[in-house]
């Protein structure tokens, strides 16, 4: 089926280093959600990107999504052990049907941070 | 402040008991989710109500169901919890079908 893929799985990084996640369908999504889990905590909303082409920034984090509305980027300059957690991408897919619920989340990419 | 409440926030239960858990929201959204979510995995959508309508996932298990009495809340029935049913529950809301859900604090379910 269709789906969003999430890349990378993990990610070890020392704290300063910068981090990014990728996400990637196979179809054009309408919008993408990312979304931040702590450890033993719930998938946290941090920004929906609904533009092509759309870039949007929160402090050190910096979100595109691409041109094509089918792949999208979390970036974090300067990593800190705070940013540790499982970063998930969720993308509604385009679908003529409107009593599905097309939204597909990305496998998630657990990110550590060592100080 | 608007949020997404769920009760309880851990439950345990037997095998073949079965257990309701409860979401509500203050967000007046339109759209209900309940969510199933395992350890290190993504959330996995169970079903969904868009106002009254009830829309339910093609892989969603008969074991489970849903009630929704009023814009407010939200119930998720298991009717014979087995083992493999032990995850965190997550209810969330959105405005419409196209706005980012928004997740509850979920609720860890233990089989015993």
């Amino acid at each position: 089926g269709q789906q969003v893929m999430q890349i990378p799985q993990y990610q070890h990084v020392q704290e300063g280093e910068d981090f990014t996640t990728y996400c990637n369908s196979s179809t054009t999504l309408s919008n993408i959600q990312w979304y931040k889990q702590r450890p033993g905590g719930h998938p946290v909303f941090l920004i929906q990107l609904v533009k092509s082409g759309e870039v949007k920034k929160q402090k050190r984090l910096t979100f595109q999504f691409g041109e094509a509305k089918k792949n999208s980027s979390l970036h974090i300059t300067a990593t800190q052990t705070t940013d540790v957690g499982t970063y998930f991408c969720a993308g509604l897919l385009t679908r003529p049907q409107v009593n599905n619920n097309d939204m597909r989340f990305g496998a998630g990419t657990r990110l550590t941070v060592k100080p | 402040d608007a949020m997404v409440i769920q009760n309880p926030r851990y439950q345990v239960t037997q095998f073949g008991k079965p257990v309701t858990l409860s979401c509500s929201q203050t967000l007046n959204h339109n759209v209900m989710y309940w969510y199933q979510q395992k350890s290190s995995q993504a959330p996995k959508l169970l079903f969904h109500y868009y106002d009254k309508d009830f829309n339910n996932e093609a892989d969603t298990p008969d074991n489970f169901q849903s009630r929704r009495p009023n814009t407010s809340f939200c119930f998720l029935d298991i009717r014979s919890p087995g083992l493999g049913d032990a995850a965190m529950y997550l209810c969330a809301t959105s405005r419409d079908r196209r706005g980012a859900p928004y997740f509850g604090p979920g609720t860890r379910l233990l089989v015993l």
